[in-house]
């Protein structure tokens, strides 16, 4: 099974920063087959990035993903007050698992 | 649009079974699989497993082999979860998800609402 590691567990940043989460794998992910999900309380998960890279419809360009084989990233280039939520990565290159997930709030 | 809801509230006695419904719209269901995902109190994401809504094949997690089965009537695009010998610990918000592909598990492009599962005695 291929486990996923997520750092930082915790992002404290203000609106307008840049936030970098991290996603590594604990083995190649076969074709970037990497998403992520964005969780606000109390709500279901939301798709952000598949693919690796490929924004979900709907998704505003402030989010981008990057990486491959084992090392992926989540970049959300200027933070609105909405996107102050906990982000998961998920891997289904092999069966499927996510993340334990990096909580971005508000500094 | 699409659209996975899901029933109600459950209340279970440890050692029971439940079992819990998803109905889709405005989507063609057998042309996507529905994946399992619940998440305890507090904590992350945990896959459950995935069926094809195209063929009927399943594919569970490994840690609940055995415990959970699930299936789908395409007649009224519903998917269902059962999970059997309830203990405390599978407390959690179950929720379904739509998958792209449909013989391969994927990325959860839609999700249900959630259903609270609370197993106490």
């Amino acid at each position: 099974e291929i486990v996923l590691t997520q750092s930082p567990g915790t992002l404290s940043l203000s609106p307008g920063e840049r936030a970098t989460l991290s996603c590594r794998a604990s083995q190649s992910v076969s074709s970037s087959y990497l998403a992520w999900y964005q969780q606000k309380p109390g709500q279901a998960p939301r798709l952000l990035i598949y693919g690796a890279s490929s924004r979900a419809t709907g998704i505003p360009d402030r989010f981008s993903g990057s990486g491959s084989g084992t090392d992926f990233t989540l970049t959300i280039s200027r933070l609105e007050p909405e996107d102050f939520a906990v982000y998961y990565c998920q891997q289904y290159g092999s069966s499927l698992t996510f993340g334990p997930g990096t909580k971005v709030d508000i500094k | 649009q699409v659209q996975l809801v899901q029933s109600g509230a459950e209340v279970k006695k440890p050692g029971a079974s439940v079992k819990v419904s998803c109905k889709a719209s405005g989507y063609t269901f057998t042309s996507y699989g529905i994946s399992w995902v619940r998440q305890a109190p507090g904590q992350g994401l945990e896959w459950m497993g995935w069926i094809s809504a195209y063929n009927g094949n399943t594919n569970y997690a490994q840690k609940l082999q055995g415990r959970v089965t699930m299936t789908t009537d395409t007649s009224t695009s519903t998917a269902y979860m059962e999970l059997r010998s309830l203990r405390s610990d599978d407390t959690a918000v179950y929720y379904c998800a739509r998958v792209v592909g449909r013989t391969v598990v994927t990325f959860l492009e839609d999700w249900g609402q959630g259903t609270l599962v609370t197993v106490s005695s």
